[in-house]
Parts: C-alpha cells; sequence; structure tokens
C-alpha cells in the first residue's frame, strides 16, 4: 500500500536558520504529493503541493521539489520565523482508484527567537 | 467567504453512546471527505462523498458511517464509541470529483473525548 515516511520530530530552531524536513515516500504510479501545516488547535492548512516528477512548490518562502528517482519530497526553508512553529504533514494522492490521501506522523517545528 | 465549518467543535460522550459530527463544505464545494487524528499522528481517512455517493472507505469499523446531502452537507455517524475513538475528527472540502492533484480544504475539526 502507499506509505509516507516523515523525519522524527520535534525540529528545534533559532529565528533565521535553514529549515529542512524530510519526506520519503511509497507509491506506485505518479501520486501528487502535498505539504500541510497545522497551527495549535487549527485544522490542517496547505502549504504547498507539486503534482508530476521536478515540479517545485513554493509558498511563504516553503520549497519542496518532486523527485521521482529518490521518492522523496523535502521540506525546506531558507530562514525560519518563530511564527512558523507548527507541526508539518507530508502526504501524498495515489494517481489512480479513488485517490484517497495517505499523511505522514507529522514533524513538530519549534523556532526560538 | 466561509471555509469548511464543522460542528460541534468539542464533546464529550460516554462509551457506548453514539456520536453525529456535522460538516458544511466551502460553497461550491461537491466533495467532502472526513479523516480521525489521533493525538501526535497524521490525518487517517475514514469516508470520502461526492455527488451524494461514497467514493472511497478508509479501514474503520461499521461502527462508522456517513452520508452527504442534497446541499453537499455531510454527517459522520460512530456508535458504540469506544475509548480508542478519542481523536480529533476532520472534515475536508474539494471543488471537483476525487482527483490525484485536488487541493483540499480542511475545517478545524471536532475534538471527540470518549470516557
Amino acid at each position: 500500500g502507499n506509505s509516507v515516511t516523515q523525519m522524527e520530530g520535534p525540529v528545534t530552531l533559532s529565528e533565521e536558520a535553514f529549515l529542512t524536513i524530510n519526506c520519503t515516500y511509497t507509491a506506485t504510479g505518479y501520486p501528487s504529493l502535498f505539504w500541510y501545516v497545522q497551527y495549535p488547535g487549527e485544522g490542517l492548512q496547505l502549504l504547498l503541493k507539486a503534482t508530476k516528477a521536478d515540479d517545485k512548490g513554493s509558498n511563504k518562502g516553503f520549497e519542496a521539489t518532486y523527485r521521482k528517482e529518490t521518492t522523496s519530497f523535502h521540506l525546506e526553508k531558507g530562514s525560519v520565523q518563530v511564527s512558523d512553529s507548527a507541526v508539518y504533514f507530508c502526504a501524498l494522492s495515489p494517481s489512480g482508484g479513488s485517490y484517497i490521501p495517505t499523511f505522514g506522523r507529522g514533524t513538530s517545528l519549534i523556532v526560538h527567537p | 467567504d466561509a471555509g469548511v465549518t464543522q460542528s460541534p467543535t468539542h464533546l464529550i460522550k460516554t462509551r457506548g453512546q453514539q456520536v453525529t459530527l456535522r460538516c458544511s463544505p466551502i460553497s461550491g464545494h461537491k466533495s467532502v471527505s472526513w479523516y480521525q487524528q489521533v493525538l501526535g499522528q497524521g490525518p487517517q481517512f475514514i469516508f470520502q462523498y461526492y455527488e451524494k455517493e461514497e467514493r472511497g472507505r478508509g479501514n474503520f469499523p461499521d461502527r462508522f458511517s456517513a452520508r452527504q446531502f442534497p446541499n453537499y452537507s455531510s454527517e459522520l455517524n460512530v456508535n458504540a464509541l469506544l475509548l480508542g475513538d478519542s481523536a480529533l475528527y476532520l472534515c475536508a472540502s474539494s471543488l471537483d470529483r476525487p482527483n490525484s492533484g485536488n487541493t483540499i480544504y480542511f475545517g478545524e475539526g471536532s475534538w471527540l473525548t470518549v470516557v
């Protein structure tokens, strides 16, 4: 079956540090890939997505590139802010069937001033 | 425009009881899906509906059921509640029929505690 594996958290950084959260996936065909963010007490918000190999999704300074050869979709940001503290979820939606998304376990990011 | 709205936001139930959670999708969205998010985990898919028909079902027992109404709102019902059903229940909507690249929009969820 499909699966998404994210790096264990929490990730703790100082403000303006570089962020990488690793995500790898297992799926047949060419799934679409997503990053969602969940702030405390809230639902998930789409951060960015990529629907085909080599696509780069970007939003609010965050980027992730769909790497088919390494089945990865790592999230990066050049300079994090305290307001980026949240839980980040990597997810995939398969390219066939009923398109049911599969989510990773989430990675908590804590940014200190 | 209003986002996905869910009710109630918090509720406490006793083991063995039944619960109904409600969801209103974004205006114009025809697809609704439900997820269970246990503390510290990612969302687990429960059901997906499009145009009032069930289009997908996750690995949940028959105690879980759902339906979508003509106005595209939806209800999730859970019978014979167990302690393990305590979780955040998320509803999400999308504009079109289920598709790999669809963007889905989540509500803020309903926190269910079973005691």
